[in-house]
């Protein structure tokens, strides 16, 4: 099941860095930390993903503690469609004998104010 | 390019029908998920193809379900019969390579 730990819900005013952070205490070596996010009545969509660096891509930022245990997601300028449930999610690099599913925890609901 | 399609968007039943449920994938993605979210509850994982073959159906419920991927290119997910406690969204999601999985707008299952 889900081994992360994420705040139930954020503010962020538009126009602001919103920073989700996730703990994931218990984090593997060979697991990879994923941030997907599902926007109101859409399928999930995935974000970023890292193992130990940092990764920047369009969408975000994934800061990932030098001890693994806990990371944030970074989007540097929220905006109101940036609204939605973020899921921090671990998993072993795949393949894996559990067939590569991803764990959805509940997430954080983040809510970009105007 | 195509994003995963499912169909239908909607779907109402009576309990004790039958309803298929439909996913096609990203053209190319050989890995196929079934996933779903029930009132209240967390996604779950339902099952994995590698295009035809079933990898891991450890997440399927019960034996009142049943998915296929003839020929590796769609899926179906029959539910036979429906009970109250199937309803919930159903999302698919494809894959090219396992790290990235690509989810459709899901399936909204109501047993009446």
């Amino acid at each position: 099941d889900a081994k992360t730990t994420q705040p139930p819900s954020m503010d962020c005013a538009e126009g602001r860095a919103a920073n989700l952070p996730c703990n994931h205490s218990t984090i593997s070596g060979n697991e990879y930390v994923y941030w997907y996010r599902q926007i109101h009545s859409q399928g999930p969509q995935y974000i970023i993903h890292g193992l130990k660096n940092n990764e920047t891509n369009e969408m975000a930022s994934l800061i990932i503690t030098e001890d693994r245990k806990s990371s944030t997601l970074i989007l540097p300028h929220a905006t109101l469609r940036d609204t939605a449930v973020y899921y921090c999610i671990v998993r072993v690099a795949p393949p894996t004998l559990d067939g590569n599913q991803f764990y959805f925890g509940t997430g954080t609901s983040l809510t970009v104010i105007p | 390019e195509a994003g995963v399609t499912q169909f239908p968007s909607h779907s109402v039943i009576e309990k004790g029908q039958t309803v298929t449920l439909r996913c096609d994938p990203i053209s190319g993605h050989d890995n196929l998920y079934w996933y779903r979210r029930v009132m209240g509850k967390e996604i779950k994982f339902l099952l994995h193809f590698v295009k035809e073959s079933k990898q891991d159906e450890s997440g399927m419920p019960n034996n009142r379900f049943l998915a296929e991927r003839t020929g590796g290119t769609y899926s179906t997910l029959k539910v036979q019969p429906a009970e109250l406690e199937d309803s919930g969204v159903y999302f698919c999601a494809s894959s090219y390579r396992v790290n990235e999985q690509f989810f459709g707008p899901g399936t909204r299952l109501t047993v009446l």
